[in-house]
């Protein structure tokens, strides 16, 4: 059991946009900074987003974050095929002392 | 450009030992908090440990403490991770990842910039 909660799995057309939730507690999404990363199948996951909502060089801005208090989404406007992968979140826990991630949600475009 | 390259994953019985190295290349290693994450077949990702630049603080997640050594040699710009007592559960990709790392105003920033394409570890009798 992750200690952030994403759901498992969305789905959108190509051109639409989608959202993925992350949730988690004050000890780690509602005090600290959250993180977004890309993963295809057999490759290393890649950083989408950092400290809530800046996006790396070389991110695309169809890719954007935001925050509440506990919460985080990230969001994927204009869908392409190639926008199909694994997207985790991922914070450092105050209470637990280690970095936590989500357990994943599978993207797939229609 | 920044590079991570894992090594030294296998098969191995449960209870023994493995010892993972992960090289970069591309910038100055010496600079840079180091991590091992792992991801075991078809879950997500899971952090193991970090190791602060100069190797003096580190941290490890709990699923791992007492079994794993994280360590690192700067001189040679290489991370490591020493296995003991491996279980089955132990079983998946090890990625090392480097992450910036600071605190400000009361919150932690805590990312992972580069990771290393990853090195297969299968504990099975």
């Amino acid at each position: 059991q992750s200690v952030l909660t994403q759901p498992s799995s969305v789905s959108a057309a190509p051109g639409q946009k989608v959202t993925i939730s992350c949730s988690g507690s004050r000890s780690n999404i509602g005090t600290n900074y959250v993180s977004w990363y890309q993963q295809f199948p057999g490759t290393a996951p890649k950083l989408l987003i950092y400290d809530n909502t800046e996006r790396p060089s070389g991110i695309p801005d169809r890719f954007s974050a935001s925050k509440t208090y506990t919460s985080t989404t990230l969001g994927i406007t204009g869908l392409q095929t190639g926008d199909e992968a694994d997207y985790y979140c991922g914070s450092w826990d105050s209470s637990l002392r280690a970095v936590v991630f989500g357990g994943g949600t599978k993207l797939t475009v229609l | 450009q920044v590079q991570l390259v894992e090594s030294g994953g296998g098969l191995v019985k449960p209870g023994e030992s493995l010892r993972l190295a992960c090289e970069g290349s591309g910038f100055t290693f010496s600079d840079y908090y180091m991590n091992w994450i792992r991801q075991a077949p078809g879950k997500g990702l899971e952090w193991v440990a970090y190791i602060t630049a100069s190797g003096r603080t580190i941290f490890y997640a709990d699923s791992v403490k007492g079994r794993f050594t994280i360590s690192r040699d700067n001189a040679k710009n290489s991370l490591y991770l020493q296995m003991s007592s491996l279980r089955a559960e132990d079983t998946a990709v090890y990625f090392c990842a480097r992450d910036k790392f600071y605190y400000d105003s009361g919150s932690f920033h805590y990312f992972f910039d580069y990771w290393g394409q990853g090195t297969p570890v299968t504990v099975s009798s």
